[in-house]
């Protein structure tokens, strides 16, 4: 798996927009980029994936950028309950080698 | 669905005992992990199963650690013995697969401490 490598942590103002960059400058072809995020004394939960498209679902956006070396996850209207640790991770799917491999993730804090 | 379940919630337990941690994963789910997370290491993948069979078990740190999934809806995880540096939060996934579109659901975890 590439390396990835985020921001230990950013704040976020309740309602506005939160940008979470992901560099991952080594990533193959082949290599799709995951979002989680973990909500504390919780497991982690599946937000977002792409693999050079820009894409969204009812959580975020993933805009990924044309060399593919690095992506943002964007929360459009953060909440409170947004407060967690997001962790972007770029694999292969469907390569039994090769799952999920959690970095350390950024920790943002979204205040009122 | 329920989601994954995992018991115990909490488990305290004295260096040497053996500890047995339990998952449930989502109904017709055919893969299923264990991770473990610490401060210091973080987010650890230790073992995932496919259809009840053990493929890659490379993060089991060392044979005090099994895991067994005896049938599609119940899998263990054994410590034996166990020592402090064991404690941890174990978390418990499953997916209906591993291709791109198949993410993996987390169960709400064991907090382990071992004393």
């Amino acid at each position: 798996d590439a390396k990835t490598t985020q921001p230990p942590s950013m704040d976020c103002a309740e309602g506005r927009a939160a940008n979470l960059p992901c560099n991952h400058s080594t990533i193959s072809g082949n290599e799709y980029v995951y979002w989680y995020r973990q909500i504390h004394s919780q497991g982690p939960q599946y937000i977002i994936h792409g693999l050079k498209n820009n894409e969204t679902n009812e959580m975020a956006s993933l805009i990924i950028t044309e060399d593919r070396k690095s992506s943002t996850l964007i929360l459009p209207h953060a909440t409170l309950r947004d407060t967690a640790v997001y962790y972007c991770i770029v694999r292969v799917p469907n390569n039994a080698g090769n799952m999920l491999t959690f970095g350390g993730g950024t920790r943002l804090m979204v205040k009122p | 669905d329920a989601g994954v379940i995992q018991s115990p919630r909490h488990e305290v337990t004295e260096m040497g005992q053996e500890v047995t941690l339990r998952c449930k994963p989502i109904s017709g789910h055919d893969y299923l992990f264990w991770y473990r997370q610490t401060m210091m290491r973080g987010l650890e993948l230790l073992i995932y199963f496919n259809n009840n069979v053990p493929i890659d078990d490379s993060g089991m740190p060392e044979d005090r650690f099994s895991a067994k999934m005896p049938n599609a809806s119940f899998s263990t995880l054994k410590i034996q013995p166990s020592e402090p540096r064991d404690s941890a939060v174990y978390f418990c996934a499953s997916s209906s697969g591993i291709q791109v579109s198949y993410e993996q659901y987390f169960g709400p975890g064991t907090r382990l401490t071992v004393t």
